[in-house]
């Protein structure tokens, strides 16, 4: 069975630019979340999205958005980046709440 | 609010055992998770508690006090394949039964 793929691996962007990455979840898990790495704040959820639906959403600013097709796949849009928006960001898959979380390999995104 | 405590680093020489301890603040829960991380490298799912006690999985155990707040993930015969940060994560039912992760702990494996 394929694990969670992310595309693409790394991105440099430059201040004011908007960026869209994409994730494939594990096949048959419907819940789709996104989170950002940074060595200073750790893991920060961003949200979730279950059957192209946003359940919850953390405490990012509108910049931030996602959508979730109907294959399950996912998409996550920053616009307006700022140099501060550089770090990690994950994306998991999980078949429902009472399963582990499964992390993609991460899209790292450098903001110049 | 949502607090997750672990130490942020730890030495341990191979073959040895270490102990990863994890506290938790949580509006609310539904299970404990520990995930491991390689530098540069995803979070991979080691071990679930969501009821009091000790799951064993191989060189790899989890324990979990839901009194007290209270985790640790035991490691033993070391290797050094181990050296990864080891990240405590609470499923939380009042923040959507989203992931508050705690802040990870570096744990070096010395030969």
């Amino acid at each position: 069975k394929a694990g969670v793929t992310q595309t693409p691996r790394y991105l440099i962007k430059t201040r004011g630019q908007q960026v869209t990455l994409s994730c494939s979840p594990i096949s048959g898990h419907r819940s789709v979340s996104w989170y950002q790495q940074t060595p200073g704040q750790g893991l920060q959820f961003l949200f979730e999205y279950f059957s192209e639906t946003q359940r919850n959403k953390g405490n990012f600013p509108g910049r931030f958005s996602g959508r979730q097709f109907s294959n399950s796949r996912s998409e996550m849009n920053v616009s307006t980046l700022e140099l501060g928006d550089s770090a990690l960001y994950l994306c998991a898959s999980s078949l429902g709440d009472n399963s582990p979380l499964h992390f993609g390999n991460g899209t790292r995104l450098t903001v110049t | 609010g949502q607090n997750i405590d672990q130490p942020t680093e730890m030495t341990a020489t191979e073959g040895a055992i270490v102990q990863i301890n994890c506290t938790y603040q949580t509006s609310g829960f539904n299970g404990l998770f520990w995930y491991q991380q390689h530098a540069g490298e995803a979070p991979t799912f080691l071990s679930y508690n969501v009821l009091d006690g000790l799951e064993e999985k191989g060189r790899f155990s989890s324990f979990l006090s839901r009194s007290k707040g209270y985790s640790y993930l035991l490691l033993k015969e070391l290797q050094m394949k181990d050296s990864a940060s080891y990240l405590c994560a609470v499923r939380d039912p009042g923040y959507g039964q989203n992931f508050v992760f705690g802040p990870g702990t570096r744990l070096s494996v010395l030969p």
